[in-house]
């Protein structure tokens, strides 16, 4: 069974910078696993941030950029704002057509 | 502009079956990946299921059985047919499109309650 693991919560400072990484039970994850990153505020659907390990879709901030790093999948964010304060989640993709989610990160902006 | 809209969720008596439906516009689902994705209550995401453009479909093992992905695709519209409902299937449930390797689209979910 796939497990993906995430830090369970992570706390930045406004303007600060803080890393959230995306760890696989499976080995290291590269860009095979195609990684994906998710905003998700209380009470709203996830909103994508980044896709394929770099990619940023048109609407998310420049602030934000994924990465691998260490042999996990990683989202930057670097100027942090009030508003960025939600969790985070992300996606790998698995062969077999399997995904996973890690269970993801509460971020503070604090 | 696309557009993805769940609907169909409902309290449910366990054992019981649903199917939820997710319509979809400013685009032809049969030409992408989709997905079913679910959110228990305080808890994460957890794929559920995935049918690809050709027709073939996906799950994890926690469905496997008793979850099936379809598609219409004159209404345009995914489904999610579940039986033999469980307490820990009570969530919110999603459908996502996968392009590229990107769950870009996501509707706003449905909610389904197992419960007596």
């Amino acid at each position: 069974q796939t497990v993906v693991t995430q830090e369970p919560s992570l706390t930045v400072s406004p303007g600060g910078t803080v890393t959230l990484t995306c760890a696989s039970n499976t080995g290291a994850v590269t860009s095979d696993y195609h990684p994906n990153w998710f905003q998700q505020k209380p009470g709203l659907a996830p909103r994508p941030l980044t896709y394929d390990t770099s990619h940023k879709h048109s609407w998310t901030p420049a602030r934000f950029s994924g990465s691998l790093l260490g042999g996990k999948a990683a989202l930057t964010l670097s100027g942090a704002q009030p508003e960025d304060e939600a969790e985070y989640y992300c996606l790998l993709f698995y062969g077999g057509a399997q995904r996973a989610f890690g269970a993801g990160t509460k971020l503070t902006v604090l | 502009e696309v557009q993805l809209v769940e609907s169909g969720g409902a309290l449910i008596q366990p054992g019981g079956s649903l199917r939820l439906s997710c319509t979809a516009s400013g685009f032809s689902l049969n030409n992408y990946v989709m997905n079913w994705v679910r959110q228990a209550p305080g808890k994460g995401l957890e794929w559920v299921s995935l049918m690809f453009s050709g027709g073939g479909t996906y799950y994890p093992d926690s469905v496997k059985g008793r979850f099936t992905i379809s598609r219409d695709d004159s209404k345009n519209t995914l489904y999610l047919h579940m039986n033999n409902l469980r307490a820990e299937d009570t969530a919110i449930y999603y459908c996502a499109r996968d392009r590229d390797w990107s769950y870009d689209f996501w509707g706003q979910g449905t909610l389904v309650t197992v419960s007596s």
